[in-house]
């Protein structure tokens, strides 16, 4: 089946503490992102990745890293979560770069920094 | 820059009453323009899309149409069911991050 997969699906953790949230699509996709969802204020571009190696920022970077060793992963690295991450967070994926591809969405993971 | 503004919600229906979700939009150059739905507990699915002016995408019973001139895309459905009752997000794609810009979602409630 394909699908955009992520674990965990729910994290509670403290300050301070670093944590990867994983993503992986078996789609083959080029691109893939993270998004944060926030109540009232929809969803917010955190990072995106073109391809393998080639990764830049999106509208809400700050506190957050990732990286594309392999076309299939995506992992979002908290190095030091504060509690104004905690957020619900959606990985994507689609086939190509392209404006009007069809982005794939993983089930999200809510996470709580205390 | 680029935005997408949505009706407040949430919006009570009761089971086959007429739906309009209105969105409208702010970009430079042609964005492609989609619907998204969430259903509770769940990721997002794309609900359906239309990539240049008055295109029209279709899915499930729901319609929108790119307008231009009105920078418009809203969401419409003839006669809505209680499976239908989700949040929608009205996005739109553009630039070279091909980020997607969300609006801030409209919960749709069906009541039997």
């Amino acid at each position: 089946e394909a699908q955009v997969t992520q674990n965990p699906r729910y994290l509670i953790t403290v300050t301070g503490k670093k944590l990867t949230v994983t993503c992986s699509q078996n789609m083959n996709h080029e691109y893939m992102s993270w998004y944060r969802q926030d109540p009232g204020l929809g969803l917010r571009q955190i990072y995106y990745s073109m391809n393998v190696e080639v990764t830049d920022k999106g509208d809400v970077p700050e506190g957050y890293k990732v990286s594309r060793k392999e076309k299939r992963n995506f992992p979002l690295i908290l190095e030091s979560p504060s509690p104004n991450q905690t957020s619900l967070y959606f990985c994507a994926s689609s086939l190509s770069t392209g404006n009007k591809e069809t982005q794939y969405f993983g089930p999200g993971t809510r996470l709580l920094v205390l | 820059g680029n935005s997408v503004t949505q009706m407040e919600g949430p919006v009570t229906l009761s089971e086959e009453a007429f739906l309009t979700i209105n969105c409208t939009y702010t970009a430079t150059g042609y964005p492609s323009l989609f619907w998204y739905v969430q259903y509770p507990g769940e990721g997002l699915q794309l609900l359906l899309k239309a990539t240049k002016a008055d295109d029209k995408g279709s899915n499930k019973g729901f319609e929108a149409t790119y307008r231009k001139e009105t920078t418009s895309f809203h969401l419409e459905k003839g006669s809505v069911q209680v499976s239908d009752s989700a949040v929608y997000f009205c996005a739109l794609s553009w630039g070279g991050r091909r980020a997607l810009t969300f609006g801030s979602g409209t919960r749709l409630q069906v009541q039997p």
